[in-house]
Order: C-alpha cells, then sequence, then structure tokens
C-alpha cells in the first residue's frame, strides 16, 4: 500500500509570492490534516478536511487555505508568502475524521524556504 | 484549556540504556485520547500508541513500554535497551473537544553508540 506522498519536497519561493502544496493520502483514508513545523513553534495545525468539506482549522491567517478533491487528494495554498512563513509542511491521512480520535499516517513532508 | 507539556527538550543516552520520555497533560475534559509519535530524522512522523481516558492498563510493545497515570495526568513513554535507530524527536499528543490535537514540544532522543 503506497503511503502519503507530498509534492513538491522542496520549494524556494520569493516574499510576496504565493504556493501551492499537495498531498496524496493513503487510498480509502478520507481525512487529509495539514501541519506546519517550525523550530521555534514546532509542530502546528492548519487544517483537516473530511469528505472534501474543511472540519477544523487552526489558528492561521487567511493566507493560508485549503481544499480536498473527491479523490480525498489535497492541496494547501499560502498567499502573499512572509519569511515567517519558511517551514516544513506536513501531510497526514487517516481513515476517519479527528486528528485526534485516529491514528495518522505522514507523508515526508515539503520544505518551503521564502527568501 | 488543554496543554502538553514534554519537559525534556533532549535526551542523550549510550545504546542498551533504557530511557524514560515524559509527558504530562492538561485537561478538563473526562474523555480524551493520547498519542505518542517519532519523527525520525527523515522527517515522517510515525504513530507509536493511541490510549483512551478510560484505559489505564500499561502497554507494551517489543522494546518499548507506557505507562498512564491519570492521577499525576502523566503518559510516559519508556524504551528498553535502547538502539541507535531510536534516536528521533518523541512527540506527545493529546485530543481536545474537538477531537484535534494538542502537541507537546516533543523530545529530541540521541542514541550513541
Amino acid at each position: 500500500k503506497a503511503g502519503v506522498t507530498q509534492t513538491p519536497r522542496y520549494l524556494i519561493k520569493t516574499r510576496g509570492q504565493q504556493v501551492t502544496l499537495s498531498c496524496s493520502p493513503i487510498s480509502g483514508h478520507r481525512s487529509v490534516s495539514w501541519y506546519q513545523q517550525t523550530p521555534g513553534q514546532g509542530l502546528q495545525f492548519l487544517f483537516e478536511y473530511f469528505s472534501e468539506t474543511q472540519r477544523n482549522k487552526g489558528n492561521f491567517p487567511g493566507r493560508f487555505s485549503g481544499r480536498q478533491f473527491s479523490n480525498s487528494r489535497s492541496e494547501m495554498n499560502v498567499s502573499t508568502l512572509e519569511l515567517g512563513d519558511s517551514a516544513l509542511y506536513l501531510c497526514a491521512s487517516s481513515l476517519g475524521a479527528g486528528t485526534g480520535l485516529n491514528e495518522q499516517y505522514f507523508g515526508p513532508g515539503t520544505r518551503l524556504t521564502v527568501t | 484549556a488543554q496543554k502538553v507539556t514534554q519537559a525534556q527538550t533532549e535526551i542523550s543516552v549510550v545504546e542498551k540504556e533504557d530511557v524514560t520520555l515524559d509527558c504530562v497533560y492538561e485537561t478538563r475534559d473526562t474523555t480524551y485520547y493520547l498519542f505518542w509519535y517519532k519523527q525520525p530524522p527523515s522527517g515522517e512522523l510515525v504513530f507509536l500508541i493511541r490510549r483512551n481516558s478510560f484505559d489505564e492498563q500499561n502497554e507494551i510493545s517489543g522494546r518499548y513500554s507506557w505507562n498512564f497515570q491519570k492521577s499525576t495526568s502523566s503518559f510516559n513513554f519508556t524504551i528498553t535497551a535502547s538502539q541507535v535507530v531510536d534516536s528521533a524527536v518523541y512527540f506527545c499528543a493529546l485530543s481536545d473537544s474537538n477531537y484535534q490535537l494538542i502537541w507537546g514540544a516533543g523530545t529530541k532522543l540521541i542514541i550513541k553508540p
């Protein structure tokens, strides 16, 4: 069974640009969650999608958005990039909804660097 | 508000030593879940265990064991006879009332050969 895949793995963007990250969950998983990981703030929850609906959202500005498609693949978008958005963005999938209920399977992450 | 504290920022031990990673949590919920995840240098977090608040039995899985004590709001993780491959960052997490995870800051475990 293929694991969670994330593309691209590495990305360098300039401040003010926008970026779209992609996540393909494990086949059969309907929940996809996104996290931002930085040395200073640790792991922070961005949002969770279940069956194409945003189920929960973390405390991030509106520049961070996401969506989920009918095949459960998910994208997250960050507009007007800031230097502080440099981070490892992790995607996780699970069978059911609720990151606090289900075992999550994580992808390798996308390392975003904003210059 | 819910909170997870992993007071040990970094632990370094020599291979084959036993090591315990501490996790203390705060919640007012009576029903909740606790998790441990491992993040090796490759970056992908790996699920280790989920425990619900009504099950205080200790869990053992090979060299790994978990001690859940509601009386002290702790969910500690012990690795017996540590190996170099155990080197990773270990995260403890707690479910909130919306069943979203609240993560601890993580403990970096270094196992020296």
